[in-house]
């Protein structure tokens, strides 16, 4: 039972432009969206978060969006950089202290 | 380093035999967690710690999974009579708080032969 999936295994860009990554979820308990990337050889690293009472967040070349209806949310970069180039989960959390992580993308930046 | 410190990085087993790993969190971090990823899989939460209490336990931590944390401070997470499906990437990480915040270690790969 995957509550949290993202269906896209990799994903290329082109440096400058942007990148978008989706995740879907199927449980509407979920109050709080989290993204993290990790790099080859170490452990996932926390980039940008959203509650639930939100359907935007921001943090410089990064923003979450969140639509509730649809049970989807998107991770933006803008623009891209060859140092983004990285696996990057999306985890939702329903009020215990379980998060439940997609299967992850692997974003390659063109350079 | 102040980083959360997993030790060791890899561990290689025979089946059958037991294991242990060590997490060591960010000190001021009173919250531990365990996962564990295998290949083309995201992170599976095994179990929470706040300070010592282990508060939540996933079903995937069979009988033969345990964690500890004495004190509220390290952590160890010990798999006894290892089988082949027990290799994966075991991640820890700490967080101070709730939702965000959470630090992993570079996790302990185990090969269970």
């Amino acid at each position: 039972d995957q509550q949290v999936k993202q269906n896209s295994p990799s994903l290329s860009v082109q440096e400058g432009r942007i990148s978008i990554l989706n995740c879907d979820y199927t449980n509407s308990m979920f109050d709080y969206f989290l993204w993290y990337k990790k790099y080859p050889a170490e452990g996932p690293t926390f980039l940008i978060s959203i509650s639930s009472i939100k359907d935007k967040n921001e943090d410089g070349r990064f923003t979450v969006f969140l639509n509730k209806s649809a049970k989807h949310l998107s991770l933006h970069i803008v623009p891209s950089q060859p140092g983004d180039s990285a696996v990057y989960f999306c985890a939702a959390h329903s009020g215990t202290y379980k998060y439940i992580f997609g299967t992850g993308t692997r974003l390659k930046v063109l350079a | 380093d102040t980083g959360v410190s997993q030790d060791p990085r890899h561990k290689i087993t025979k089946r059958g035999q037991n294991v242990t790993f060590r997490c060591d969190p960010i000190s001021e971090h009173n919250r531990l967690y365990w996962y564990r990823q295998t290949l083309g899989q995201g992170p599976e939460f095994l179990t929470y710690f706040q300070n010592e209490a282990q508060l939540e336990k996933s079903r995937l931590l069979s009988d033969r999974f345990s964690a500890e944390r004495p004190k509220g401070s390290f952590s160890t997470l010990e798999i006894q009579r290892t089988e082949q499906g027990d290799s994966a990437m075991y991640l820890c990480a700490s967080s101070p708080r709730g939702p965000e915040g959470q630090y992993f270690g570079a996790g302990t790969r185990l090969s269970v032969l």
